[in-house]
């Protein structure tokens, strides 16, 4: 069946790093759209970023981008959040989540989510 | 921004009577409309898309209805399984969530 696995998250201070992974199965990867969403306490549900199947088309929320990268590797069914300068509020649960084929629209599929805490 | 707006935060019903959850966006988002499910430590789960369409293995006890600005996710009789975390999220221009509905047992 269709699995989504993130990794990667942790413990950072603020201005630190984090590469998050999210390892997938069960379904030909490079055929959608991927993206991460994060839940904070404060402000629910914020989607972050989203990469096509091609990587052609890749696009962030406002409040990360130029600090965030997307990525992806069909060979290895995976995508990569790298997240650079990070701030306290950017500490939530990421989840990777499975878009459509021919855009993001909704996301069929999510991961359990893995954990990101960035304090002093 | 479009804000997505749920009512109540709160829901205390009864296992097999109706629940009903209202969502609104602060404009039009056509039919663009997702329904989620999600409980602690699972992850989330895609109930209805395109504001009434049900996902791939969710039971007929949930519908969804609605367009434009105001949207109600229904489940007409409740198990012990459907309390959870309920959010929508538009899919019109960018995407946004709602804030959620709790629904616990009453």
């Amino acid at each position: 069946q269709v699995q989504l696995v993130e990794s990667g998250g942790g413990l950072v201070k603020p201005g630190g790093s984090l590469r998050l992974s999210c390892a997938t199965s069960g379904f030909t990867f490079s055929d959608y759209y991927m993206t991460w969403i994060r839940q904070t306490p404060g402000k629910g549900l914020e989607w972050v970023s989203y990469i096509s199947g091609n990587s052609r088309n890749i696009y962030y929320a406002d409040s990360v981008k130029g600090r965030f990268t997307l990525s992806r590797d069909n060979a290895k069914n995976s995508v990569y959040l790298q997240m650079n300068s990070l701030r306290a509020e950017d500490t939530a649960v990421y989840y990777c989540a499975r878009g459509g084929v021919v855009t993001l629209h909704y996301m069929d599929v999510w991961g359990k989510g893995t954990t990101v805490t960035v304090t002093s | 921004e479009i804000v997505m707006t749920q009512s109540p935060a709160t829901l205390s019903v009864s296992p097999g009577e109706r629940a009903t959850l209202s969502c609104w966006a602060s404009q039009s988002v056509s039919s663009n409309l997702a329904w989620y499910q999600h409980k602690p430590g699972q992850a989330p789960r895609l109930l209805i898309y395109s504001a009434s369409t049900r996902a791939t293995g969710i039971p007929a006890r949930f519908s969804g209805s609605g367009s434009g600005t105001e949207f109600t996710l229904t489940i007409s009789s409740l198990q012990s399984e459907d309390f959870a975390v309920y959010y929508c999220q538009q899919y019109n221009y960018w995407y946004t969530f709602g804030q959620g509905t709790k629904l616990e047992i009453k």
